[in-house]
């Protein structure tokens, strides 16, 4: 079965320093995609950076990177120099089997960042 | 561009009552996702269109929800009779198409039913 664990639900940083929220994951395809979502307390899902499983090198935009280790089934997320604005739930998640040509998002439990200042 | 929209943002209605939710997706976008949030179930998809057709529809909880495209603009998620436990945060997303798989969230409908 296909499934996204996110073993953090807290996180406390502080302001300026790095972040790596962990997510890993399982499934037995061989194609697939992972994508970390924002969520902040005025509720909307931000989308922040995909990687696709046959991406060579690690997926990066802006402050924000994920740290792919293929063979540990890993996609941490890592924000460099945190600010107050980031604290929010972040969500990963897989693009799950193929159906009908779609494919569906298998989410985790979320993370929930708190920066101090 | 304008992102994924949804109306209305909140909704406050009694049991009973019926409930209807409106998306539409970033143009362009042949996909179409509802989705339910809640502290105890997290975020659950219900159902899933290609182009105006619905896909699969097994995360619909029972018959008391429906959802429609009428259009490629236009999706409706209904709720008829709704009850307290259909309160949730309802989120539209799209996509634009197989292998552009990221999906783009609506801002939500917060819906408490009471």
């Amino acid at each position: 079965a296909q499934k996204i664990t996110q073993t953090q639900p807290g996180m406390f940083v502080q302001e300026k320093e790095a972040v790596t929220l962990d997510c890993t994951y399982d499934t037995s395809d061989q194609s697939y995609g992972l994508f970390w979502y924002k969520q902040p307390s005025s509720g909307e899902m931000i989308f922040l950076i995909y990687q696709g499983s046959y991406d060579e090198q690690n997926a990066t935009e802006g402050r924000y990177s994920l740290n792919f280790q293929k063979a540990r089934k890993s996609a941490n997320l890592v924000i460099s120099a945190s600010q107050l604005g980031d604290s929010a739930m972040y969500f990963c998640a897989m693009r799950g089997r193929p159906k009908d040509s779609n494919y569906q998002l298998i989410w985790g439990a979320g993370t929930k960042l708190i920066i101090k200042p | 561009d304008a992102g994924v929209i949804q109306s209305p943002r909140h909704e406050v209605t009694e049991m009973g009552q019926e409930v209807t939710l409106r998306c539409k997706p970033i143009s362009g976008h042949d996909y179409l996702f509802w989705y339910r949030q809640t502290m105890m179930r997290g975020l659950e998809l219900l159902i899933y269109f290609n182009n105006n057709v619905p896909i699969d529809d097994s995360g619909m909880p029972e018959d008391r929800f429906s959802a429609k495209m009428p259009n490629a603009s236009f999706s409706t998620l209904k709720i008829q009779p709704s009850e307290p436990r259909d309160s949730a945060v309802y989120f539209c997303a799209s996509s634009l198409g197989q292998y552009q798989e990221t999906q783009y969230f609506g801002p939500g409908t917060r819906l408490l039913v009471l």
